[in-house]
């Protein structure tokens, strides 16, 4: 078993709706927590970044720590075309601790 | 413009022969990492270094080498031994914290 399990997709959505996307992992002792998104045959960048339990929100991204479930969420509301894309989750024990990539969910988002 | 830079975008390879990826970065970040990503396989880790003049083996180095003489820079090297190298390959670099950053990325293509 994987330590972090990501569906792949592809999650195809109408525009406008609001998308949840989802990581679980095994290693109760992850602390920090990431979602990224990558473009295409881009590299990825840095979306959301929380520590411990708790939401933290930036504009149409919402970001969900459920550190009793093992469980983590990225809520986009109002999605547009453009967030099409593939977005990665990324955890890690420590601040000076390798991160633990989840395969990524590809996210399209239908005009 | 602080950034990640890769080179080059798009690299082809013949059987037997290595080749240089190169990574550079202005950010002044002390820590530098190689990934590569496979269709629907996440990142995975190939090598890390968080000091000049050191790096570390991650979970996929077999036929892979790295050098890190400067602090900006840390360039690949996908050797013949390695057999199945088409892939794209992510430099990233952090703070010595566990936020990466990653550049445009390379993809390798064997001929």
């Amino acid at each position: 078993q994987k330590e972090v399990e990501q569906d792949p997709g592809p999650l195809s959505v109408p525009e406008g709706a609001i998308v949840s996307l989802n990581c679980t992992y095994s290693n109760s002792a992850f602390q920090y927590f990431m979602w990224y998104r990558q473009y295409s045959r881009k590299g990825p960048e840095l979306l959301m970044y929380t520590y411990s339990s708790g939401n933290k929100e930036d504009g149409r991204f919402t970001a969900q720590v459920d550190k009793s479930s093992k469980y983590i969420s990225l809520f986009i509301r109002d999605s547009q075309p453009s967030d099409s894309a593939t977005y990665l989750c990324a955890m890690s024990a420590g601040s000076n601790y390798q991160l633990i990539w989840g395969a990524g969910t590809k996210l399209i988002i239908k005009p | 413009d602080g950034g990640i830079t890769q080179s080059p975008k798009y690299l082809f390879r013949k059987e037997g022969q290595n080749v240089t990826l190169s990574c550079e970065q202005n950010l002044n970040h002390d820590a530098m990492y190689w990934y590569r990503q496979d269709p629907g396989q996440g990142l995975r880790l190939i090598y890390y270094s968080q000091i000049v003049n050191d790096f570390q083996k991650g979970d996929i180095a077999e036929g892979y080498s790295v050098s890190r003489e400067k602090k900006e820079s840390f360039p690949l090297t996908v050797t013949s031994a390695q057999k199945n190298p088409t892939a794209f390959y992510l430099c990233a670099s952090s703070a010595m914290t566990n936020t990466q950053y990653f550049g445009p990325g390379t993809r390798l293509t064997v001929l």
